[in-house]
């Protein structure tokens, strides 16, 4: 069966200090790949997607970066955290043509001081 | 664009309670999925259904149904009964036919189950 592992669960960062979170899907090959955030009282924004190693689409402007070193690897990034970065972030990941539901990830948690 | 609304900020019920929580999307697309999925205080999202566009039937699965209305834009979501372990927060949440999932979601109707 496929599962899918973040972490850090939990991230202290303070503001300018660089981020890296990971996520690994496992029991699935060449999966579409997804990071969103999640800002307390908000809905999930996606800011980032994948459909391929090397191959990622942005959706919002931010400091944020993402990359996808291996097929099943999705990392979120960033140089210098700001205290807007502060959130939930979840990975997710999708299989076949897309049209599936999404499988989520259990997010870490950033906060940014 | 694409838009989800779901008005309801936070519901309170005893439970044995039925609770619905609302969804109103908007969609230039006559291809479309609908989603719900439940956000417990673990923080994972947990998938519930999808629908698509052309599949107005409601759908029941034990306590929990769905009704899809394209008439209002309406994709409302009914706990029958309700029970505490059903506290959490509800997303309502949009994707487009792109042969790629990307979901847009709505801000969230958290639920509240009291004894």
């Amino acid at each position: 069966s496929q599962t899918i592992h973040q972490w850090p669960a939990t991230l202290v960062q303070p503001v300018g200090s660089p981020l890296s979170l990971e996520c690994t899907v496992e029991g699935t090959s060449n999966p579409n790949l997804y990071w969103y955030r999640q800002a307390a009282g908000r809905g999930l924004q996606l800011l980032f997607y994948s459909v391929g190693i090397g191959q990622i689409s942005s959706e919002v402007p931010q400091n944020l970066s993402a990359s996808r070193p291996q097929d099943r690897q999705f990392i979120l990034s960033s140089k210098k955290l700001l205290l807007s970065d502060s959130g939930f972030y979840l990975c997710a990941w999708t299989g076949g043509k897309g049209t599936g539901e999404l499988f989520f990830g259990e997010g870490s948690r950033l906060t940014v001081l | 664009a694409q838009k989800v609304t779901q008005a309801q900020t936070e519901i309170s019920v005893v439970e044995k309670e039925d609770v619905t929580l609302d969804c109103v999307y908007e969609t230039r697309d006559t291809t479309y999925y609908l989603f719900w999925y439940k956000q417990p205080p673990s923080g994972e999202l947990v998938f519930l259904i999808r629908r698509n566009s052309f599949d107005e039937q409601n759908e029941i699965s034990g306590r929990y149904s769905w009704n899809f209305q394209k008439s209002t834009s309406s994709f409302n979501f009914t706990i029958t009964a309700s029970q505490v372990v059903d506290s959490a927060v509800y997303f309502c949440a949009l994707s487009e036919d792109t042969g790629f999932q990307k979901l847009v979601f709505g801000t969230g109707t958290r639920l509240l189950v009291s004894p």
